[in-house]
């Protein structure tokens, strides 16, 4: 079944606790993004990747980090996750750039 | 930088009535893409329906339609004979045509209810 998968689903983590949240995608799509959900504010883009190793800025990249080591993972790191961080958050991918995204089910993360 | 503007945070429908759900957006692109997307209580984000700002013709998938406006820059979803698995929030979305960016730009969202 094509999907794209994150872990975890939910996480509850302390302040300053480096945390990474896996995306995983079995369909070889060369384009993947991050995004984190907010009430009120809508889905915001924090980081994509148009290829292995090609990775940019999307609107809200500020303490976050990924990596495109393989075509398929696109991991999010949280080298010192805040407060403000707390969010819902979701992988998304894509088979070519101007396509629409295959969404993963979203991960709840809260930092407490 | 383009903006997505959903000016209706909450709607509501009766069930098997029609509802619009209204969306504008800001961009000084003539080549574009339009999405809206489907966010049920489960979470997951699925796709409705696209738009090609080079397609006049609207986009319809089903009992889901869009008017889209180019100079008005306004893309607004028509649900048909709405029924209550339609309950969810909806977001419209934005991506430019052209290498070089993968940027993906939502509105803040409208959430709609169906009322049986």
């Amino acid at each position: 079944e094509a999907q794209v998968t994150q872990n975890p689903r939910y996480l509850i983590t302390v302040t300053g606790k480096k945390l990474t949240v896996t995306c995983s995608q079995n369909m070889n799509h060369e384009y993947m993004s991050w995004y984190r959900q907010d009430p009120g504010l809508g889905l915001r883009q924090i980081y994509y990747s148009m290829n292995v190793e090609v990775t940019d800025k999307g609107d809200v990249p500020e303490g976050y980090k990924v990596s495109r080591k393989e075509k398929r993972n696109f991991p999010l790191i949280l080298e010192s996750p805040s407060p403000n961080q707390t969010s819902l958050y979701f992988c998304a991918s894509s088979p070519q750039i101007h396509t629409e995204a295959f969404f993963g089910q979203g991960t709840r993360l809260t930092v407490v | 930088a383009q903006t997505v503007t959903q000016s209706q945070p909450e709607m509501s429908v009766q069930e098997a009535e029609t509802v619009t759900l209204s969306c504008t957006y800001d961009t000084s692109e003539s080549d574009y893409y339009l999405f809206w997307y489907k966010q049920p209580p489960s979470r997951q984000m699925i796709l409705v329906i696209r738009q090609e700002a080079y397609k006049q013709q609207n986009a319809t998938e089903n009992r889901f339609s869009v008017n889209f406006q180019k100079a008005a820059k306004s893309f607004s979803l028509k649900i048909s004979d709405s029924q209550l698995g339609d309950a969810a929030m909806y977001f419209c979305a934005y991506r430019r045509h052209g290498a070089g960016s993968y940027q993906l730009t939502f509105g803040k969202g409208t959430k709609l209810s169906v009322i049986p």
